[in-house]
């Protein structure tokens, strides 16, 4: 496709189940960004990966969060064990490099209840 | 601490009218500054981007500025349309590490007819 596609839009979870979000970066963008924006905030660095390599991972806001990039195209992000304050929309981007302008997709919403 | 502020929170104007959005940042070192336009429910869009050495960049309506002596941005908005109503969101880079691409917490825009 010609940009970013992120699946699914939208997620409900109970509390305590297992959620995994995808996103298809744009062919050829060696850079993927995972972020998490709250209601009315901007988005917050969550992890970024430079083909398949996590090569940050510093804003993962706990050891619930993984997020892998197995051959450096579709990535995954993985919740477990959801809690309510991880509700959110997650964004996903790409870039060729880190300094050049980020494609983003259209998030997930993820609704933890 | 790197920060990027935003103001004003919220704007409403009428169609046809200018405005003008703020940014100020305190990331260092700084690389670029960009501005991105977010509407609701999708993922942000770029409009602009600026390294140390620009002072103003153009795209259509959308002038941004940067002076980068006071770390303060603006963005111009001329002759509002009506789809130019969304967020948007100031963002700035401290250099190629990933973590340190600080998005500020947007300007929600509405233009009303």
């Amino acid at each position: 496709g010609a940009g970013v596609s992120q699946s699914p839009r939208y997620k409900v979870a109970k509390r305590g189940q297992d959620v995994a979000l995808r996103c298809d970066p744009i062919s050829g963008h060696v850079s993927l960004f995972w972020y998490q924006q709250a209601l009315g905030q901007g988005p917050e660095f969550l992890t970024y990966f430079q083909n398949e390599a996590q090569l940050d991972k510093s804003g993962l806001p706990s050891d619930r969060f993984f997020a892998e990039r197995p051959e450096g195209s579709v990535s995954t992000l993985k919740i477990q064990r959801t809690q309510q304050e991880d509700s959110a929309v997650y964004l996903c981007a790409g870039a060729g490099t880190t300094k050049e302008t980020q494609y983003f997709g259209p998030g997930t919403r993820l609704l933890v209840l | 601490k790197n920060q990027v502020e935003q103001s004003p929170q919220s704007l409403i104007i009428l169609e046809g009218k200018n405005c003008t959005l703020q940014c100020n940042y305190t990331v260092s070192p700084f690389s670029n500054l960009r501005w991105y336009k977010q509407d609701t429910g999708r993922g942000p869009v770029s409009l602009t981007i600026m390294t140390f050495s620009e002072n103003t960049k153009s795209n259509g309506r959308y002038t941004a500025t940067l002076d980068a002596d006071t770390k303060q941005s603006s963005l111009h908005i001329t002759a509002s349309q009506l789809s130019d109503s969304a967020s948007y969101i100031c963002v700035v880079s401290a250099e190629s590490s990933a973590s340190k691409i600080i998005f500020g917490s947007g300007t929600r825009l509405s233009i009303r007819p």
